[in-house]
């Protein structure tokens, strides 16, 4: 497909289990993000990938949240031991973001994997 | 600072209406600022976005006004249809840094009554 892929898109899972969420970006893409988007909140930036950089982790809400991108294509967002609070709708994108390129700063979403912790 | 707020939370329109929405960001350092829409079930999409060099950008009936010395922006919604009922949401970054990393506002639920 010609869009950001997600998957699965609804996940149900207990309290301390681990989730693995998956983010396929829009081929050619070189930069990758993650955000968070709470019931009725805006989003919050999680982890930012670029090429082979080291990712910016910086928003990253604690230690039990990883994200890895391998070949530079595909993401997986881990969230070891789930708590409650992770409830919510984790959203990739992806853009061509070519540094100080105005017209790549446009970001493609997916349509995001809505996680529920019980 | 990081933070960028937006208000409304939420907003009622008739047909034919002006929606506005107001956002306000702390850090200087931002120097690009889109409006993302996004639909039920679906990711945040641009709509339309201002660089600080100019006051007002417009594309249909969507237009973005830039007031840099109240670090204040807006996005009016003219004529606004049932079909913009989206939740809308403002950000702003430093395009100047390395990456896109957007900071959004907490997002404004917008309904057009027919």
């Amino acid at each position: 497909g010609a869009g950001v892929s997600q998957s699965p898109s609804n996940k149900v899972t207990e309290k301390g289990k681990d989730v693995e969420l998956r983010c396929d970006p829009i081929s050619g893409h070189t930069a990758l993000y993650w955000y968070r988007q709470s019931l009725g909140q805006g989003l919050e930036f999680l982890i930012y990938f670029q090429g082979n950089s080291a990712p910016d982790k910086s928003g990253l809400p604690s230690d039990r949240f990883s994200a890895e991108r391998t070949g530079g294509s595909v993401s997986t967002l881990t969230i070891q031991r789930t708590q409650q609070e992770d409830s919510a709708v984790y959203l990739c994108a992806s853009s061509l973001s070519r540094w100080r390129v105005l017209t790549n700063e446009k970001l493609f979403f997916g349509s995001g994997t809505q996680l529920s912790v019980l | 600072q990081q933070q960028v707020k937006q208000s409304p939370q939420s907003l009622i329109v008739q047909k034919g209406g002006i929606s506005i929405i107001n956002c306000a960001y702390e850090n200087t350092a931002f120097d690009y600022f889109p409006w993302y829409q996004q639909f039920p079930g679906k990711g945040p999409a641009l709509l339309i976005a201002i660089r600080p060099d100019v006051s007002e950008k417009k594309e249909g009936r969507f237009t973005i006004s830039f007031n840099k010395s109240a670090k204040q922006f807006s996005l009016h919604i003219m004529d606004s249809q049932p079909g913009d009922s989206a939740t809308y949401f403002c950000a702003a970054s430093t395009i100047k840094a390395a990456g896109n990393k957007l900071t959004f506002g907490g997002g404004t639920r917008v309904l057009v009554k027919p």
